[in-house]
């Protein structure tokens, strides 16, 4: 695709519901990443795929989230039992990961709003 | 991962140059600075990527000295557009991931 595409772009849920934020990487990128960024705050890592490799899970805050990644293809992050402190704009990036390229492409963004 | 310093926020008027210095103390052989921007409501976009000495293009130039323990993104002639967050990454060695510091907002001013 021309870029990286996150759906839904706004979302709301109550309190204690599960939410899946999808990512659609830009085709042929082998790294995907996943942030959050609350409001009037900088982007907070939270888990990094690499092509096969095992996924580095370490900015997940909880075992509420989780996420998953189809092959080389769209990303799925979910949050159980969502809490309003999870409420911020969750970013998807996507590389192509080539010798010593650290350059990524930024979705929009998905706002999550728990109330 | 090296861990990236750099201002809080800088003020700066339409037309003037303007310089964001970053420290990485601990970065690596491998690491490669980069910096990315970020307008409200959206996300961070790449603007310059260099390893050592001076590299331009055009939109900024950055530069890094020998020890590489530093950089500095240089912004020539900003306009009231060029606000925004900017953030300097070190990274790109045995991995890509990217962490993200708590970036300099750079306010412009007519």
């Amino acid at each position: 695709g021309a870029g990286v595409s996150q759906s839904p772009s706004n979302k709301v849920t109550e309190k204690g519901k599960d939410v899946e934020l999808r990512c659609d990487p830009i085709s042929g990128h082998t790294a995907l990443y996943w942030y959050r960024q609350r409001l009037g705050q900088g982007l907070e890592f939270l888990i990094y795929f690499q092509g096969n490799s095992a996924p580095d899970k370490s900015g997940l805050p909880s075992d509420r989230f989780s996420a998953e990644r189809t092959g080389e293809s769209v990303s799925t992050l979910t949050i159980q039992r969502t809490q309003q402190e999870d409420s911020a704009v969750y970013l998807c990036a996507s590389s192509l990961v080539e010798h010593l390229n650290t350059e990524a492409f930024f979705g929009q963004g998905t706002r999550l709003t728990v109330v | 991962l090296a861990k990236t310093t750099q201002p809080i926020s800088m003020d700066s008027y339409e037309g003037q140059e303007v310089n964001i210095t970053c420290s990485h103390n601990n970065i690596a052989t491998n690491d490669y600075i980069t910096w990315y921007q970020q307008f409200p409501s959206q996300g961070p976009r790449f603007i310059i990527q260099g390893y050592k000495t001076k590299v331009t293009n055009e939109v900024a130039s950055l530069f890094i000295p020998a020890d590489r323990k530093s950089s500095t993104l240089s912004l020539p002639r900003v306009s009231l557009s060029d606000t925004a967050v900017y953030y300097c990454l070190v990274g790109g060695g045995a991995t890509n991931k990217l962490i993200f510091g708590t970036g300099t907002l750079l306010a412009v001013q007519p």
